[in-house]
């Protein structure tokens, strides 16, 4: 069983569309990340988040404590946002943390 | 600017050999971990450390040896025992500024092959 899930696995979307990634997850935390992993490199961070809402830019990042679940949204898609993007969360209960096996995207100009 | 620093990109190892990755980081961050990274899996830990000469092990320690001698460095090494050794590994660090912030950032990664 997996601590961290996410949908959709894949995700293929137009230039300019609006695009959401879930990420549910299961362990109680301290902290959640959204990564973004492009193809042969590292990955980098996105967001932290422990409550609410931010935005970076056409990304946005919610977080809802009580249902365990976050989304990540980007306004206005672009092919330089074909990437692997990855959630990650802190446990509470100790120093580890879990990542989701990543959401696939696909940005068609 | 700080970072991580991951060296060789890409490592080729002979049957019954062992290979070391090395991470470095300038961040002054505690906890620093290692990553094994599959195609269709999440990441998964295979040590961690959160202090200089302290380490624990992961999820999938077996065949894998690290030291933390310095607060900058975190040396893997995939001994012989590691049957299946082909995959990205990852190396992290971390560190809390608050209750409910933390910065957490990864190197670029390093591929390892099986000749």
């Amino acid at each position: 069983k997996n601590e961290v899930e996410q949908s959709p696995q894949n995700l293929t979307a137009q230039e300019g569309e609006f695009i959401t990634i879930n990420c549910s997850y299961s362990v109680g935390i301290s902290a959640l990340h959204w990564l973004q992993q492009h193809p042969g490199g590292g990955i980098v961070s996105l967001f932290m988040l422990s409550s609410g809402k931010k935005k970076h830019g056409r990304l946005i990042a919610t977080i809802n404590i009580q249902e365990k679940h976050s989304s990540l949204h980007i306004t206005a898609s672009h092919p330089r946002d074909s990437a692997v993007y990855i959630c990650a969360v802190r446990s509470n209960t100790g120093n580890q943390f879990y990542f989701g096996t990543g959401t696939s995207l696909t940005v068609i100009p | 600017d700080g970072g991580i620093t991951q060296s060789p990109k890409y490592l080729f190892r002979k049957e019954g050999q062992n290979v070391t990755l090395s991470c470095e980081q300038n961040l002054n961050h505690d906890a620093m971990y290692w990553y094994r990274q599959d195609p269709g899996q999440g990441l998964r830990l295979i040590y961690y450390s959160q202090i200089v000469n302290d380490f624990q092990k992961g999820d999938i320690a077996e065949g894998y040896s690290v030291s933390r001698e310095k607060k900058e460095s975190f040396p893997l090494t995939v001994t012989s025992a590691q049957k299946n050794p082909t995959a990205f590994y990852l190396c992290a660090s971390s560190i809390r500024t608050g209750t409910y912030n933390e910065k957490l950032l990864f190197g670029s990664g390093t591929q390892l092959s099986v000749l």
